[in-house]
């Protein structure tokens, strides 16, 4: 069956850095696309980034663009989410999601929380 | 960017009852429309998308419908695993925005 984990999250100081990644199972990796979805405490849920089955395309929430830059590598089917500069605003719990066709999410991870606190 | 609205946060419903939730966004989707299901501490199900074709193992009692700029979720006799967050999404545009969500409770 489909599995997606993202790895742990944690504490963060406001303008650090942290990376996440989402190792996938139980489908041919190579042929999906994958998204990031963000969920503040009690809030709603925020796409946050989408990359391509071949990573030759990657799509950005303006609230991240610039600061956030995903990558993957199809041989450990993973995805990863670099996230530079955080400020509390992005503090959340992050979900990878396998990109259904054409751009839905049809499988969620668990979800990481990320806090940016000092 | 499409703004989509939930025009309900809660909606009190008792068990057996149908529950008819809607969505709205503010320029046409066609229809590139999903509709998420959440409950406390786990993350979002996929229900339907297509604005109207369930995803792999949901119930019958879970349909969708609309296009364009209205749209319609449906739980026809509400179950109670059914409470939860719903949300609608949109992916006819980038960003991929969701509505805000609307809490089905127990009346």
């Amino acid at each position: 069956q489909v599995q997606l984990v993202e790895s742990e999250g944690g504490v963060v100081q406001p303008g650090g850095s942290l990376t996440l990644s989402c190792v996938a199972s139980g489908f041919s990796f190579g042929s999906y696309g994958m998204h990031w979805v963000r969920q503040a405490p009690g809030k709603g849920l925020e796409w946050v980034a989408a990359i391509w089955s071949d990573g030759g395309s990657k799509y950005y929430a303006d609230a991240v663009k610039g600061r956030f830059s995903l990558s993957r590598d199809n041989s450990k089917n993973t995805v990863y989410l670099q996230m530079d500069s955080l400020g509390a605003e992005d503090t959340a719990v992050y979900y990878c999601a396998r990109r259904g066709n054409p751009s839905f999410f049809d499988y969620w991870g668990q979800g990481t929380l990320v806090t940016v606190s000092s | 960017e499409i703004v989509m609205t939930q025009s309900l946060a809660t909606l009190s419903v008792s068990p057996g009852d149908r529950a008819t939730l809607s969505c709205r966004a503010t320029q046409s989707v066609s229809n590139s429309l999903a509709w998420y299901q959440q409950k406390p501490g786990q993350a979002p199900r996929l229900l339907i998308y297509g604005a109207s074709t369930r995803a792999t193992g949901i119930p019958d009692r879970f349909s969708g419908s609309g296009s364009g700029t209205e749209f319609t979720l449906t739980i026809s006799s509400l179950q109670s695993e059914d409470f939860a967050v719903y949300y609608c999404q949109q992916y006819d545009d980038w960003p991929l925005t969701f509505g805000q969500g609307t809490k089905v409770e127990i009346k």
